[in-house]
């Protein structure tokens, strides 16, 4: 399984651009990388999912260089509610024993 | 709302005691899963279903069992509870497909006194 590494946490003020980055030195072939967000007392959001370069939507961006090695989730414009635990996952679903790791706890400051 | 529903929201036990935790799924999903979250540890992955019919241990996979229902239904079962186990648990359903991700119950505040 890729093991992921994140910063602990980040903070942020409010109507900036938020880049969340993730180390995946050993992602596999078949891997897809995927980001979830957990507010308090909920559990985990999906995001966004990106196998390689670039992928948007309509509340993030994903980038993922050519070496997929790593991956930066971009928020827009944060606001208040944007502050969350933000999760990035790496993995090949079919195995089902997709790790968590402590994710990247983000703070938006008004 | 389609989703994944968890009851109850909140539980506490004392030790020794048993209780299951329900969790149920109305998207067709496949594959379902218990997670327990503890302060400062992310989630970890208890039991897992592939599909209706099987289920296979996680990382933390001690003290719980789990049974399969249905193709709705997940749940799992604190035989013994233990102070432990006071934790945070989320189920979780995907479909079938390697590049589809989770969807998550809200979760149940489980406290073993």
């Amino acid at each position: 399984l890729a093991k992921t590494t994140q910063p602990i946490s980040m903070d942020s003020y409010e109507g900036q651009e938020v880049n969340i980055t993730c180390s995946h030195n050993n992602i596999a072939t078949n891997d897809y990388i995927t980001w979830y967000q957990q507010f308090p007392s909920q559990g985990p959001r999906f995001i966004i999912q990106g196998y390689k370069t670039k992928v948007t939507n309509e509340v993030a961006s994903l980038f993922i260089p050519a070496d997929r090695k790593s991956s930066t989730l971009s928020l827009p414009r944060v606001s208040l509610s944007d502050t969350a635990v933000y999760y990035c996952l790496v993995g090949d679903y079919g195995n089902n024993r997709l790790a968590f790791g402590k994710g990247n706890q983000v703070v938006v400051i008004p | 709302n389609a989703g994944v529903t968890q009851t109850p929201k909140f539980q506490v036990l004392k030790t020794g005691q048993s209780m299951t935790l329900q969790c149920a799924q109305d998207m067709n999903h496949n594959s379902m899963y218990w997670y327990r979250q503890d302060p400062g540890m992310g989630l970890r992955l208890i039991y897992y279903s592939a599909s209706e019919g099987t289920t296979d241990k996680g990382e933390v996979p001690n003290g719980y069992n789990v049974s399969r229902l249905n193709k709705r239904e997940f749940s799992l079962r604190l035989e013994s509870a233990a102070p432990s186990q006071t934790s945070v648990y989320f189920c979780a359903s995907r479909p079938h497909g390697l590049k589809y991700g989770y969807t998550f119950g809200s979760g149940t505040r489980l406290t073993v006194v």
